[in-house]
């Protein structure tokens, strides 16, 4: 299996901050690599597919980059209703993965 | 976008069988990709298989010899059967959808799964 593995696992920011979290995979997932956001007690949701391709609905503000292992998710200007968790997930090869997570705070 | 409305039991004991269905309120049914995914406290998301509406699948070998997944087109409905569960297969499971395959676009609500004696 892929491993995906996220950095850092959790953080916090202050509104307004530029936040970077990276997803480094075990191997070579092309671009097949998408960004979900899971609000505490929600179901995730889709940000980002195709490692930069921004879903339909999703704030400007959250934009990702990469390709082969090594991929961001940027949010450029940090919400207070952007506290979450934050998920990449890879689909170049099965099984699908997740990685672990980022939990993100605000101070 | 649809909704999916996701029904089934929570809480069972173990050895017994996860049953969880998943209804899909508007939006076309076929052409999709039909996933079931898990989240658990210590493993996080765990995705468990796919099934597109055609009926072909791909499961997660890690739980491939106790996982059906299931289509019925004239129901606008998608299921997951899981057998002979334990304490570690309690989490909460999400039904959820693309199209393409690999991408969850569209996510259930979520169902808390419990497993106790």
């Amino acid at each position: 299996d892929i491993q995906l593995t996220q950095s850092p696992s959790s953080l916090s920011a202050s509104v307004g901050d530029r936040v970077n979290i990276t997803c480094q995979a075990s191997q070579d997932v092309s671009d097949y690599l998408n960004w979900y956001q899971r609000r505490p007690g929600k179901a995730p949701m889709l940000l980002i597919y195709d490692v930069s391709k921004l879903e339909t609905g999703v704030p400007s503000r959250f934009n990702g980059r990469g390709s082969g292992t090594d991929f961001t998710l940027t949010i450029t200007s940090l919400q207070p209703e952007d506290i979450a968790t934050y998920y990449c997930q890879q689909y170049g090869d099965l099984p699908y993965t997740f990685g672990q997570g980022t939990r993100l705070e605000i101070k | 976008q649809a909704q999916l409305q996701q029904r089934g039991a929570g809480l069972l004991k173990p050895s017994e069988t996860l049953s969880l269905d998943c209804v899909v309120h508007g939006g076309s049914f076929n052409g999709r990709y039909y996933n079931w995914i898990r989240l658990t406290p210590g493993k996080g998301l765990e995705w468990i298989g796919e099934m597109s509406s055609g009926g072909s699948t791909n499961y997660n070998p890690s739980l491939k010899s106790r996982v059906t997944m299931s289509v019925d087109a004239s129901r606008n409905q998608f299921s997951l059967r899981l057998k002979s569960v334990t304490a570690a297969d309690a989490a909460v499971y999400f039904c959820a959808r693309g199209p393409p395959a690999g991408i969850a676009v569209e996510w259930g609500q979520g169902t808390l799964v419990t497993v106790s004696s």
